[in-house]
């Protein structure tokens, strides 16, 4: 039983239209995250969250808001999708601190034509 | 710059041979994971280890942290090892953020 999971999995958008990548996690733990990976680039962060109703800037976070209603919800949202957002996007889940590990979701890959 | 550079960039093994596979940081972590991304895409955390050395099965790591470096060594390389192996560090205090390097790449033949 995965413990973060993504829907969908696979998505195909249109520029200017509305995307919406929600994760779940069972973990309890307090941190999610969204990455993208890129070639070239390896992962990034976008944003994250350090609990419900909480949502910060990661390294990259221009044309994309997130959402954290829950404990367990993390949702990212692309108002505008363009064509440079097309990408893998992974959810994660984490505590903060020295031994504490983050778990990924198995990804979405996201086409915006 | 990069904060967080891995090398070899890509290695080929035969089976049976071990890897030592090196990750190295720019800026103090408090933590250090290291990821195995399969060649579907999924990522599993393998370890994690902000200092010191730990084991996991035929996973040794060991991180210096005033050297700011860490390598894996994985012994007797199986075929399914094969893929692509990511260190994350988290820069700073206990932000909970981590930042990737670009991995190493493995193929192990059998």
């Amino acid at each position: 039983e995965a413990a973060v999971t993504q829907s969908p999995r696979n998505k195909v958008a249109v520029t200017g239209g509305k995307v919406t990548l929600s994760c779940n996690q069972t973990n309890n733990h307090n941190n999610m995250y969204w990455y993208r990976q890129d070639t070239g680039h390896g992962l990034r962060l976008i944003h994250y969250s350090y609990g419900a109703g909480s949502t910060e800037k990661g390294d990259i976070p221009d044309g994309y808001k997130a959402s954290r209603p829950s404990q367990e919800n993390f949702s990212l949202i692309l108002e505008l999708a363009t064509p440079s957002q097309t990408s893998v996007y992974f959810c994660a889940s984490g505590e903060t601190g020295g031994s504490y590990e983050q778990y990924f979701g198995p990804g979405t890959r996201l086409t915006v034509l | 710059g990069q904060q967080v550079q891995q090398s070899p960039s890509s290695l080929v093994l035969q089976e049976g041979e071990n890897a030592e596979l090196q990750c190295n940081f720019s800026s103090t972590a408090t933590q250090l994971q290291w990821f195995y991304q399969s060649p579907g895409g999924s990522l599993v955390s393998l370890l994690s280890n902000p200092s010191g050395t730990k084991h996991t099965g035929r996973l040794t790591s060991t991180t210096v942290t005033k050297e700011r470096r860490s390598s894996l060594h994985i012994s007797s390389s199986q075929t399914t090892d094969s893929g692509t192996y990511l260190c994350a560090i988290e820069p700073g205090a206990n932000t909970g953020k981590l930042t990737f390097g670009h991995g190493t790449i493995l193929r192990v033949h059998p």
